[in-house]
């Protein structure tokens, strides 16, 4: 079965500085990646989705991932981090024979300090 | 989560009781679907449904039931059965149920579920 791993349930940055935010799937096969972030109460917001076009995918508000086949990795990253980038994110494959479900990561909550 | 109306916001259930959360959407997509989400732990598939009148079960069905009688209308019910209720629920909606690179899931607001 496919799994995503996100590494680090929380990360801490200060303001400006880089977020990197880690994942890993297991796939023999290259699946749609996904990247959604969660505010407090709220659904999910699609940041970033994989192309085969590109391995560097640019998101919203600046984010963006980088697919790496030979380490089945799909990381996260932002060059400043800002205060309204606090937040859960969420990692999501999409696999090719299970009728677009998505299965998800256990989240990484990002703090910024200001 | 334009398009996609989940309610009540919150919700608390009493021992034994059967709840129902209601997720509602106008995007005319045919694939509909619902998440729970507990800290720490991610958002797991409890059903889903690609087309009216059909649905299957996700991974963690047990103690629920869904019904798929209208495209708009995907309502989820929380059972006496389902011992451990309390979460934070999701339902999300995309344009098909293939795993297209096009088929983007929109996600609702979702309904936070209690037990008295």
């Amino acid at each position: 079965a496919q799994s995503v791993t996100q590494l680090g349930s929380h990360v801490s940055v200060s303001e400006g500085a880089l977020v990197l935010l880690r994942c890993n799937y297991s796939s023999s096969v290259p699946p749609y990646l996904f990247w959604y972030v969660q505010y407090p109460n709220q659904g999910l917001q699609l940041l970033l989705k994989y192309t085969s076009a590109a391995t560097l995918v640019k998101g919203i508000n600046g984010f963006e991932a980088e697919f790496k086949k030979s380490e089945t990795s799909f990381h996260l990253t932002k060059p400043s981090a800002h205060m309204s980038d606090a937040a859960e994110y969420f990692c999501a494959v999409s696999p090719y024979n299970q009728g677009g479900k998505l299965i998800f990561g256990q989240g990484t909550e990002l703090s910024v300090k200001p | 989560d334009g398009g996609i109306t989940q309610s009540p916001k919150y919700l608390f259930r009493k021992e034994g009781q059967n709840v129902t959360l209601s997720c509602e959407q106008n995007l005319n997509h045919d694939a509909m679907y619902w998440y729970r989400q507990d800290p720490g732990q991610g958002l797991r598939l409890i059903y889903y449904s690609q087309i009216v009148n059909d649905f299957q079960k996700g991974d963690i069905a047990e103690g629920y039931s869904v019904s798929r009688e209208k495209k708009e209308s995907f309502p989820l019910t929380v059972t006496s059965a389902q011992k451990n209720p309390t979460a934070f629920y999701l339902c999300a909606t995309s344009r098909q149920a293939s795993p297209t690179l096009k088929n983007i899931q929109y996600f609702g607001a979702g309904t936070r579920l209690s037990v008295l």
